[in-house]
């Protein structure tokens, strides 16, 4: 039974470029959170989503960051036009329906924008 | 709001000493509190969970937690520490004001053991 499955475990991408960074939940699983560490810090909630519904994306950055759970296929996290300070561990979670009991991280992918 | 705070950013201990991690909550209503552990360039593991159901919590690895709702504590022990402990661990709450499925997490305490 496969975790939580995060890819690529590294980015690197020069100022002005595109991340795409994809989380694949667990099987059975249909909830899918994104965390951000900044280097020295605790993660912080980026966005909640369900399949191809956005529920909460109180985290995220107004702008060039968006987030989607297609029906079919991965969750991916967008980071358009990167900056150094994007430079982080983003983290992926997934749940079940009932999410009281916690959830289950993914190795996470390492962004550094040189 | 809720909030977490982790006393000690870096926590020394020598192998075979007690392990203790500190962990103060804030929350309005009765929290959901967590601890991870984070070996390095890898993701989070989930060491114990309080959910209201008893006050001492045992986890993984030899841990264990006491939620002591007087003090808003939910500090981490482990009676022996081992070279393999060394980690940086991560105290979270989740539930009431800031919903079920967010957490809150804590700055981090990166925990050495000497030999």
């Amino acid at each position: 039974n496969a975790g939580v499955m995060q890819n690529p475990r590294h980015l690197v991408r020069r100022r002005g470029q595109e991340a795409r960074l994809r989380c694949s939940p667990m099987k059975g699983h249909s909830h899918v959170y994104w965390y951000r560490q900044l280097p020295e810090e605790g993660l912080k909630f980026m966005v909640y989503l369900q399949k191809e519904n956005i529920i909460d994306e109180s985290g995220m950055p107004k702008e060039r960051f968006s987030a989607e759970f297609p029906k079919e296929g991965p969750s991916i996290l967008r980071i358009q036009q990167v900056v150094r300070g994007d430079s982080a561990a983003y983290f992926c979670a997934s749940s079940p329906e009932r999410v009281e009991y916690g959830y289950t991280f993914g190795s996470g992918t390492r962004l550094t924008v040189v | 709001a809720q909030s977490v705070t982790q006393l000690g950013s870096h926590v020394s201990v020598s192998e075979g000493a007690l392990v203790l991690l500190r962990c103060n909550y804030s929350s309005s209503v009765p929290p959901y509190l967590f601890w991870y552990v984070q070996y390095p360039n890898q993701g989070l593991q989930l060491l114990l969970k309080y959910t209201s159901a008893a006050t001492l919590v045992k986890g993984i690895n030899g841990f264990e937690a006491e939620f002591k709702k007087s003090e808003t504590s939910f500090h981490l022990t482990k009676p022996s520490a081992h070279m393999s402990d060394a980690a940086e661990y991560f105290c979270a709450v989740r539930g009431g004001t800031s919903g079920t499925y967010k957490y809150i997490f804590g700055t981090g305490t990166r925990l050495k053991v000497l030999a």
